[in-house]
């Protein structure tokens, strides 16, 4: 079984700064997809960006990038220009196909953005 | 137009009770799926549908059932409800493998309490 892993319950960072939420992932498999997804205090799981296993070119959705490292199975989220609409749980998700495990989440990280 | 529709968003109940959760999805998916987000926000698949196959994972009680009228639809019903069963239920819906990009599409969950 796949299984994903966010080292990090919670993270605090300035309004405007940078900060970089971490995600590790174990799979057998050799074509996947990731995913960040936004769970604000609305409940509402929202994608944030995404990352096919076979593209090398990290992926950048405004101010969302990922620093994707096949090799050591990391994903990485940052966010650039932290705004207070960013405070929310961060979850990364790994998908290999479907299955019983489908889509696997990570235990998530609650970010605070400080004013 | 919302995409994933889940009703209700609240549903307080007490043990020994039978409830569902409706679900609707407008995408056209193939696949459903149910999710049970924890006190701690860990998200964990329960059920993953389609119209041929229905995966259950092995942990989830045989009192939880899917109840599937069609493919839009994918309802979630709870015999004999225990203090346990309180959690957010998450109904989701994802592409065919081919544009498993987009990834999963995510109801706005139904926070279940069971007094």
């Amino acid at each position: 079984a796949q299984t994903v892993t966010q080292s990090q319950p919670e993270m605090s960072v300035q309004e405007a700064e940078t900060v970089t939420l971490s995600c590790t992932y174990d799979t057998s498999e050799s074509d996947y997809y990731l995913f960040w997804y936004k769970q604000p205090p609305s409940r509402q799981m929202i994608l944030v960006i995404r990352q096919e296993a076979y593209k090398q070119q990290n992926a950048t959705e405004n101010r969302f990038s990922v620093n994707f490292q096949k090799a050591a199975k990391s994903f990485s989220l940052k966010i650039s220009d932290s705004q207070l609409g960013d405070a929310a749980m961060y979850f990364c998700a790994h998908y290999s196909g479907g299955g019983a495990d489908g889509l696997t989440f990570g235990k998530g990280t609650h970010l605070i953005i400080q004013p | 137009d919302t995409a994933v529709s889940q009703t209700p968003k609240y549903l307080v109940t007490q043990m020994g009770n039978d409830k569902s959760i409706k679900c609707e999805q407008n995408l056209g998916h193939d696949t459903m799926y149910w999710y049970k987000q924890d006190s701690k926000k860990f998200l964990k698949i329960m059920f993953s549908y389609n119209n041929k196959e229905l995966i259950i994972n092995e942990t989830v009680p045989n009192r939880f059932s899917p109840k599937s009228p069609d493919k839009a639809h994918l309802n979630l019903h709870i015999n004999s409800l225990e203090l346990g069963d309180s959690a957010v239920y998450f109904c989701a819906s994802s592409p065919p493998e081919s544009y498993m990009r987009r990834g999963y599409t995510f109801g706005s969950g139904t926070r279940l309490t069971v007094v």
